[in-house]
Formats: structure tokens, sequence, C-alpha cells
């Protein structure tokens, strides 16, 4: 069974513009949720989708949004990025029957220059 | 919202040692409490995980005991080996919630031969 897949897993972009990471779940799990990891914050939680609908968001500004397909594939996206917005951001699958266990994908590391 | 925190940041054991890592948390409400190590450059996995209704799971060399009136709960890893060196992470999640994990700030552990 393949696990959580993300692409890409380096991102070089420069302050003001905007970025897509995208996360594949493990087959069959319909819930995805998505965390920011900094050195300095730890793991922060950022949104989670289920069944196409965003279920839960964290304390982010607006311009971080995400969105799930039908297929469960989901995506992150920031735009106007800034210098803090660098970390690496992790996606998690599950597989939606009551508190189970979440899956991390391997991250994408974002550098903002 | 819920808040998780963890202690210690860092802690150094020699192998063979005992460790543990305590982590409290503000919503009573929290009912389910995952346990994730990892590695360096690598993604965080699972390692054990504890529902409210249990006061202690345990898992070969690991253990976690959960403390609900005084809303906190802890990893025990014995006999300790140098591959338990990571940071470890407890995290905390409410059904109503589900699938937003409030992460700790993470405990650094350094197993020494």
């Amino acid at each position: 069974k393949a696990g959580v897949t993300q692409t890409p897993r380096y991102l070089i972009k420069t302050r003001g513009q905007q970025v897509t990471l995208s996360c594949s779940p493990i087959s069959g799990h319909r819930s995805v949720s998505w965390y920011q990891q900094t050195p300095g914050q730890g793991l922060q939680f950022l949104f989670e989708y289920f069944s196409e609908t965003q279920r839960n968001k964290g304390n982010f500004p607006g311009r971080f949004s995400g969105r799930q397909f039908s297929n469960s594939r989901s995506e992150m996206n920031v735009s106007t990025l800034e210098l803090g917005d660098s970390a690496l951001y992790l996606c998690a699958s599950s597989s939606a029957q009551g508190n189970t266990e979440a899956f991390f994908g391997q991250g994408t590391r974002l550098t903002v220059v | 919202g819920e808040n998780v925190e963890q202690h210690p940041s860092t802690l150094s054991v020699q192998e063979g040692d005992s460790a543990v890592i305590k982590c409290t948390y503000s919503d009573s409400a929290s009912n389910y409490f995952p346990w994730y190590k990892q590695e360096l450059g690598k993604r965080p996995q699972l390692i054990i995980d504890i529902r409210s209704n249990v006061g202690e799971k345990k898992d070969q060399r690991i253990a976690v005991t959960l403390n609900k009136t005084a809303k906190h709960f802890s990893l025990h890893i014995t006999e300790t080996q140098p591959e338990d060196s990571a940071v470890y992470f407890c995290a905390a999640s409410i059904t109503d919630s589900w699938g937003k994990l409030q992460f700790g700030a993470g405990t650094q552990v350094v197993v020494t031969p």
C-alpha cells in the first residue's frame, strides 16, 4: 500500500509569489490535514479536509488556503509569500473512522527568499 | 482552543536507562492522545496512542499513561537504545475537531551508548 505522497519535495520561491503544494493520501483515506513545521513554532495545524469540504481550520491568515478533490487528493496554496512562510509543510491522511492514526507524508520544504 | 505543553524540551539518557516525557492539555473535551517520533529529515511516525477511556497502554518498551483529572499524559521508554534518539511529539484532539491534532513543542531525546 503506497504511503502519503507530497510533491514537490523542495521549493524555492521569491517573496510575493504564490505556491501550490500537493498531497496524495493513502488509498481509501478520505481525510487530509495540513501542518506547518518550523524550528521555532513546532507543528502547527493549518486545515483539514474531508470529502472535499474543509472541516477544521487553524489560526493562519487567509493567504493560506486549500482544497480537496473527489479522489481525496489535496492541494494547499499560499499567496503573497513572506519570508516567515519558509517551513516544512506536512500533510497527513486518515481513514476518517473516528480518531484513527494520521499517516504523514515526507513533506514539502518551502524556502522563501 | 486546545493548548498542549510538553516537557522537557531536551532529554539526554544513557543507553539502557528509561526516558519519560510529559504533556499537559487544556481542553477537557480532548479524547485522543497520540505520540509521534520524528527522526532527523524524516516524517513523523505514530509510535503509540491512547484514548480517554483508557488509563495506560503498553507496546513493548513504550508505554503511555493518561490522567484525565489532571489533564496530563506521559510517554515512558524503557531500556533505551541509540535508535530511540529522535524528536518526540505528543498531541491531542477532540471528537468534534477530528482530524485536527494539537501538537506539543517536541522533546529531543539523545541516547548515548
